[in-house]
């Protein structure tokens, strides 16, 4: 079975500095794909940054970057120079090869203050 | 610009109600899912449809069916709404094939069932 673990459900960072976001997985699975998505408060859920699970290089995305450590089943998400528009619900997902099958973590509400 | 439209962001239902969510999306996408969310259980596929006429149930379809009579269009039933199915329903679509695609999400439909 496909899991996805967040166990931080609430975080809090000051505007500037720089805050991680924990994601565990677990799948079965030799191809798949990990997401990170955001949720702004009564917004869209949009993309924030993907990996696919053969490459061994952390994708980076300007200010929002992965650690992902295939062997721990560990993906997790930094943001550096926080921003208050940073603040937002932040979803982990694991994807299957094909893409028919995604599976979500429970969610980190963000909170970055001024 | 990538699109998915659901037809209502807030409704109210009584129990006992048959409700139609509908998902449209303008990509020509071949997947399309239908999520819940609730707080502190993430996003749960509740069915997938991978082309029109095609569906899969996912983790939750226990008191929903849907129905994909064209390609851009995803529709979720329930077909004798209950108070346990007030949620916030998500609809997605994806590209599927070899390319890393993200799923593109809806805005949302909040459902309270009274």
């Amino acid at each position: 079975a496909q899991t996805v673990t967040q166990s931080q459900p609430e975080m809090s960072v000051q505007e500037a500095e720089t805050v991680t976001l924990s994601c565990t997985y677990d799948t079965s699975e030799s191809n798949y794909y990990l997401f990170w998505y955001k949720q702004p408060p009564s917004r869209q859920m949009i993309l924030v940054i993907r990996q696919e699970a053969y490459k061994q290089q952390n994708a980076t995305e300007n200010r929002f970057s992965v650690n992902f450590q295939k062997a721990a089943k560990s993906f997790s998400l930094k943001i550096s120079d926080s921003q208050l528009g940073d603040t937002a619900m932040y979803f982990c997902a694991l994807g299957s090869y094909n893409f028919n099958k995604f599976y979500f973590g429970s969610g980190t509400k963000l909170n970055v203050k001024p | 610009d990538v699109k998915v439209t659901q037809s209502s962001r807030y409704l109210v239902k009584r129990t006992g109600e048959k409700v139609f969510l509908e998902c449209v999306q303008d990509m020509d996408h071949e997947n399309m899912f239908w999520y819940r969310q609730d707080p502190g259980l993430g996003l749960r596929l509740i069915y997938f449809s991978y082309d029109v006429k095609m569906k899969e149930k996912g983790d939750i379809p226990e008191g929903y069916s849907v129905s994909r009579e064209k390609k851009e269009r995803f529709s979720l039933i329930l077909e004798s709404a209950s108070t346990n199915q007030t949620s916030m329903y998500l609809c997605a679509s994806i590209l599927s094939g070899g390319n890393v695609e993200t799923q593109y999400f809806g805005p949302g439909t909040r459902l309270l069932v009274l």
